[in-house]
């Protein structure tokens, strides 16, 4: 297994548009997570899934951000109408939950750059 | 709700120095306290982590102590390596609606560590 991979690795798009990112956690793990990191900034939660029920989200998720994993595997974020505020790292991660969690993998991330 | 704080960096040390990165934080219950390391280039990795109050993690010579008395997890080392330089952020986990999950976490702001020769 080669970790959680995410892709695009960067994406530049203009104000207005839409975009999505694609996450594929490691296959055997139900947790799957997404944040969000400005420069200079920790992580920050934006929402995550067990399976492919989405069991929380975060403020911070505005209704222009929509995440799925439909089939309890890899998972989308779509953002809707980008803004230059939108601009981060925008990061996956994934962990096997059984009587308890396991720890969280990380992948290297989607950088958006709204211009 | 949950927060976590870390000491301002960036930190810049010789060789074999000794390291402490100060992480405080502010939860409700029992959370669990982790650190992740960032190496450039790369995604964020788990350095150690504790999960009751006064367990010791440790992983790679660093060390960290979970204090429930003084909210505090600090990250040591007793001789830094350059291989060493990276992000740090310090991290928590609590209760939630799916229950404790270690990849649902509250980070702190990260501490850029760089180390020469």
């Amino acid at each position: 297994d080669t970790g959680v991979s995410q892709d695009p690795r960067h994406k530049i798009t203009k104000r207005g548009q839409n975009v999505t990112f694609r996450c594929d956690p490691i296959s055997e793990h139900n947790r799957l997570y997404w944040y969000r990191q400005t420069l200079g900034q920790g992580p920050e939660f934006l929402t995550y899934f067990q399976n492919e029920a989405q069991l929380e989200k975060s403020r911070l998720l505005s209704d222009r951000f929509s995440a799925e994993r439909p089939k309890g595997s890899f998972s989308t974020l779509e953002i809707q109408r980008t803004e230059q505020g939108d601009s981060a790292m925008y990061l996956c991660a994934s962990s096997l939950r059984r009587a308890v969690d396991t720890e969280a993998f990380f992948g290297q991330g989607t950088r958006l750059t709204v211009v | 709700g949950n927060s976590v704080t870390q000491m301002e960096g960036p930190v810049t040390l010789s060789e074999e120095a000794f390291l402490t990165i100060n992480c405080t934080y502010t939860a409700t219950g029992y959370p669990s306290l982790f650190w992740y390391v960032q190496y450039p280039g790369e995604g964020l990795q788990l350095l150690l982590k504790a999960t009751k109050a006064d367990d010791k993690g440790s992983n790679k010579g660093f060390e960290a102590t979970y204090r429930k008395e003084t909210t505090s997890f600090h990250l040591e080392k007793g001789s830094v390596q350059v291989s060493d330089s990276a992000v740090y952020f310090c991290a928590l986990s609590g209760d939630n609606a799916g229950g404790t999950s270690y990849g649902k976490l509250t980070f702190g702001q990260g501490t850029i560590l760089t180390v020469h020769p």
